[in-house]
């Protein structure tokens, strides 16, 4: 049962626009998210996260969005740039439960 | 700072084989430590993970095991591998926050 969903399996932008990914969950026990940003043949690395109490967070050229009620939540990257090409996962858990339970990713292809 | 190292890379194995991946984290103590997995097109599967010296907590059946002989040293294994067992294989640490820090992955093919 895949508790986190990312619907999208690839996304192509023009380097300079906004990127937007999505992600859903269907857990209402969630209660904070990340984002992480994974290359090829590498481990994932953490971006950036939201706690449920917020409904958005910003770093940089990164924001993550979070909309309980429609248990859905965004990360924006704006500008794009091509070396934010990668494959970005979403994340959920209930804090302090020792899981992380991840979407399937998104490969962002950003075009210059 | 904190370093997580993975080995093997690459590994190559055929089928009913044994397995055995190791992790080690330096610049922390006490960690928790994660074992997931990523197969082809599909998310991180969080294998097992663990709190403490010989505190092993499993989330899927399977023919995988794995130990905590030292405080910063996680392995996984195998007895038998099967051809399912095909993956990208990730150890992850935290400090009971919510932030994961994962290693460079191994990459195992079952032939």
């Amino acid at each position: 049962d895949q508790q986190v969903k990312q619907n999208s399996p690839s996304l192509s932008v023009q380097e300079g626009r906004i990127s937007i990914l999505n992600c859903d969950y269907t857990n209402s026990m969630f209660d904070y998210f990340l984002w992480y940003k994974k290359y090829p043949a590498e481990g994932p690395t953490f971006l950036i996260s939201i706690s449920s109490i917020k409904d958005k967070n910003e770093d940089g050229r990164f924001t993550v969005f979070l909309n309980k009620s429609a248990k859905h939540l965004s990360l924006h990257i704006v500008p794009s740039q091509p070396g934010d090409s990668a494959v970005y996962f979403c994340a959920a858990e209930i804090s302090g439960a020792n899981n992380l339970f991840f979407g399937t990713g998104t490969r962002l292809t950003v075009i210059p | 700072s904190q370093t997580i190292h993975q080995w093997p890379a690459t590994l190559v194995q055929p089928v009913g084989s044994p397995l055995s991946l190791e992790c080690t984290v330096e610049g922390t103590s006490n960690p928790n430590l994660y074992w997931y997995r990523q197969a082809a097109g599909r998310g991180l599967q969080l294998l097992f993970y663990s709190v403490g010296i010989g505190q092993i907590s499993s989330e899927v059946p399977q023919n995988l095991s794995a130990s905590r002989p030292q405080d910063r040293q996680f392995i996984l294994s195998s007895k038998k591998l099967l051809l399912s067992d095909s993956g990208f294989y990730l150890c992850a640490w935290s400090h009971g926050v919510a932030e994961q820090y994962f290693g460079p992955g191994t990459r195992l093919t079952v032939t």
